[in-house]
């Protein structure tokens, strides 16, 4: 099916882990993003990226790692989680600068 | 700069009743503006966008905002509001002169809307 999707949807792991949350979307978009939202602070941009290979830090990259190597798919890692790190995580691409990104479901990641 | 303002964390309002969403804005050039919905455990979903043109755009599900450039706003609504309405709204602008294509987002209102 066309779209974005992330996974997983529901993530448990402890602090000082690594993990990794996938995007792929279908369209070929060229733009992609990562949000992560918490309650008290709408969404912030951590990562994102204009085509493949390129990618670029946003509000709150500390902690997160991107690569894009694909143009459809940009997985995000976690190198060494941590408590703060507990959100759920949005994945979006758009298709130019002017049109409005298509956001995936998210994943909630738990950091314990 | 470019930020965006969303004046209300929460919107009540009776099911048929008209229902407004308030969102200001500030950018240096001209704006791009959008509005986005996201119900539970889902992704944001695009509402309606003004680039140019008419200040009154129309969208999906039956929404509409009107682009004021003299008080910098952007409000989403909905004539007759209803009970599936109630969901989390964001506004979203981005300066069309910015060297960024990055859109800033509002914190986001929950509206609800009461049988």
């Amino acid at each position: 099916d066309a779209g974005i999707t992330q996974s997983p949807r529901y993530k448990i792991t402890e602090t000082g882990r690594q993990v990794t949350l996938m995007c792929h979307q279908t369209w070929s978009h060229s733009y992609m993003f990562w949000y992560r939202q918490d309650l008290g602070h709408g969404l912030r941009l951590i990562y994102y990226s204009a085509a493949a290979d390129i990618t670029d830090k946003g509000e709150v990259p500390d902690g997160y790692v991107v690569s894009r190597s694909k143009t459809e798919n940009f997985p995000l890692t976690l190198e060494s989680a941590t408590r703060s790190q507990t959100s759920v995580y949005f994945c979006a691409s758009s298709e130019s600068r002017h049109q409005p990104q298509h956001f995936g479901d998210g994943t909630r990641l738990s950091i314990l | 700069a470019q930020s965006v303002a969303q004046p209300e964390d929460q919107v009540n309002v009776a099911e048929g009743n008209p229902l407004t969403v308030k969102c200001t804005y500030s950018v240096s050039g001209n704006p791009y503006l959008f509005w986005y919905v996201q119900y539970p455990n889902r992704g944001l979903q695009f509402l309606l966008k003004y680039i140019t043109g008419d200040n009154l755009v129309k969208g999906s599900y039956g929404f509409e905002a009107e682009f004021n450039k003299s008080q910098t706003s952007f409000h989403l609504k909905k004539p007759s509001a209803l009970v599936s309405d109630s969901a989390l709204y964001f506004c979203a602008v981005r300066d069309i002169e910015g060297g960024s294509y990055i859109p800033t987002f509002g914190r986001g209102t929950s509206l609800i809307v009461h049988p």
